[in-house]
């Protein structure tokens, strides 16, 4: 048990609609860390927060938005689903920059 | 941006063999270089990781190298074991330490 709790394991939806992927970080942590995983595929980064206040952003759409609250926990939404967004999700957390990063167990999207 | 190139895609050894994957980062000021093992269906695990002021750590069967002249670190696995059969990935953080970009991947197959 890495400590990072993801909810919910699994999400089916069909396009056009929105989802919220919420993530828990272990106790301490302060950055969390979005990724997305397609299958069998690498891990994009996506964007990073710490302490609540956004960091780094990598290749997220448009339609991608997030945010962490000042209990430390992250929520990533997705709107306007496609096809392709269908992937695993993963969030992960750290002390702070350039730490170890610990990753939950993911949540898994599919787009129908 | 942060670029990191990770050779080969896909390794096959016979079990107590040793195995060597490679990556190589674009970013110079990149100081933290984290190796992650993601089994089948399960989250990443960070297995060693690295920072720009030390050639090399070891750790029981593994062990990192890195050689930041020429921006290249490897992932040495001795004694290879079934159970290590697994994708492995590295990673470098890029100026700042927030963003983490991640490798290809490389699958790993540990032949009994």
């Amino acid at each position: 048990d890495s400590g990072v709790t993801q909810t919910p394991k699994h999400l089916i939806t069909a396009t056009g609609q929105r989802v919220t992927l919420r993530c828990s970080p272990r106790s301490g942590d302060l950055s969390v860390y979005w990724y997305q995983q397609s299958l069998d595929q690498g891990l994009q980064f996506l964007i990073q927060y710490y302490n609540g206040e956004e960091r780094a952003k990598g290749n997220i759409l448009e339609r991608f938005s997030a945010q962490q609250f000042p209990d430390l926990h992250s929520e990533l939404n997705l709107s306007s689903l496609e096809l392709g967004d269908s992937a695993l999700y993963f969030c992960a957390s750290s002390v702070g920059h350039d730490q170890p990063q610990h990753f939950g167990d993911g949540t898994r999207l599919s787009i129908l | 941006g942060e670029n990191v190139e990770q050779h080969p895609s896909t390794l096959s050894v016979q079990e107590g063999d040793s195995a060597v994957i490679k990556c190589t980062y674009s970013d110079s000021a990149s100081n933290y270089f984290p190796w992650y093992k993601q089994e089948l269906g399960k989250r990443p695990q960070l297995i060693i990781d690295i920072r720009s002021n030390v050639g090399e750590k070891k750790d029981q069967r593994i062990a990192v190298t890195l050689n930041k002249t020429a921006k290249h670190f490897s992932l040495h696995i001795t004694e290879t074991q079934p159970e290590d059969s697994a994708v492995y990935f590295c990673a470098a953080t890029d100026t700042g330490g927030f963003k983490t970009i991640f490798g290809a991947g490389t699958r790993l197959f540990v032949k009994a």
